[in-house]
């Protein structure tokens, strides 16, 4: 059964400091990974996308990385500001036939003053 | 403009009705999708359209019926409304088949559904 498994479940961490958040999947076959940022009381917004041969992504503060091998991913804040408190979902998808996604349940991140 | 919009933002109706949530897109997409998040915040593709072509269809009772007039469209009716059927019901879209070519999927701002 296709899974997705994130940690931390929450996060506090004082603006200006850095963190990582964790994705781990089962997912197979494996055809890219997704990492989306929600504000409370709204939609999704992708962040950064990866396919099998990518191993980093960058989005300004944010980056993202896969190891395929071991089936990790991780997302990296640099320098968080009060605006990166959200939800943080990681979104894997198998390749052949339809490409139903599988979600995270997502790490709620709190950036505090 | 907004790119992904949905009506209603907020649904309140009793148990046994039915309803219909609309989705439009002003991108040019042409795949659209139905999400259904529940309490815990868990995202769940409910439905996917290619072109008004139904392209995905989780295991969702046949209460729940998409229907894409066009492109820009798809929408979604809800025939007997039950308890569980509260959650936050997000469209989205994106360019081509998701997946396959990586192509973002923007979504909408949610319409939160209460069943009472």
């Amino acid at each position: 059964k296709n899974q997705v498994e994130q940690s931390p479940q929450s996060l506090i961490i004082l603006e200006g400091k850095n963190c990582t958040l964790q994705c781990n999947y089962t997912v197979s076959p494996f055809s890219n990974l997704r990492w989306y940022k929600q504000d409370t009381g709204r939609g999704p917004v992708s962040l950064t996308i990866m396919t099998f041969s990518e191993n980093t992504k960058s989005n300004g503060r944010y980056t993202a990385t896969l190891d395929a091998d071991t089936k990790q991913s991780s997302l990296h804040i640099t320098a968080s500001q009060l605006s990166d408190s959200a939800s943080y979902i990681c979104v894997v998808s198998a390749s052949g036939g339809s490409y139903i996604p599988t979600f995270g349940r997502g790490t709620s991140l709190i950036v505090h003053p | 403009d907004t790119a992904v919009s949905q009506t209603p933002k907020y649904l309140v109706t009793q148990m046994g009705n039915d309803k219909s949530i609309k989705c439009e897109q002003n991108l040019g997409h042409d795949t659209m999708y139905w999400y259904k998040q529940d309490s815990k915040k868990f995202l769940k593709i409910m439905f996917s359209y290619n072109n008004k072509e139904l392209i995905i269809n989780e295991t969702v009772p046949n209460r729940f019926s998409p229907k894409s007039p066009d492109k820009a469209h798809l929408n979604l009716h809800i025939n007997s409304l039950e308890l569980g059927d509260s959650a936050v019901y997000f469209c989205a879209s994106s360019p081509y088949r998701d997946s396959q070519y990586q192509e973002t999927q923007y979504f909408g701002p949610g319409t939160r559904l209460l069943v009472l």
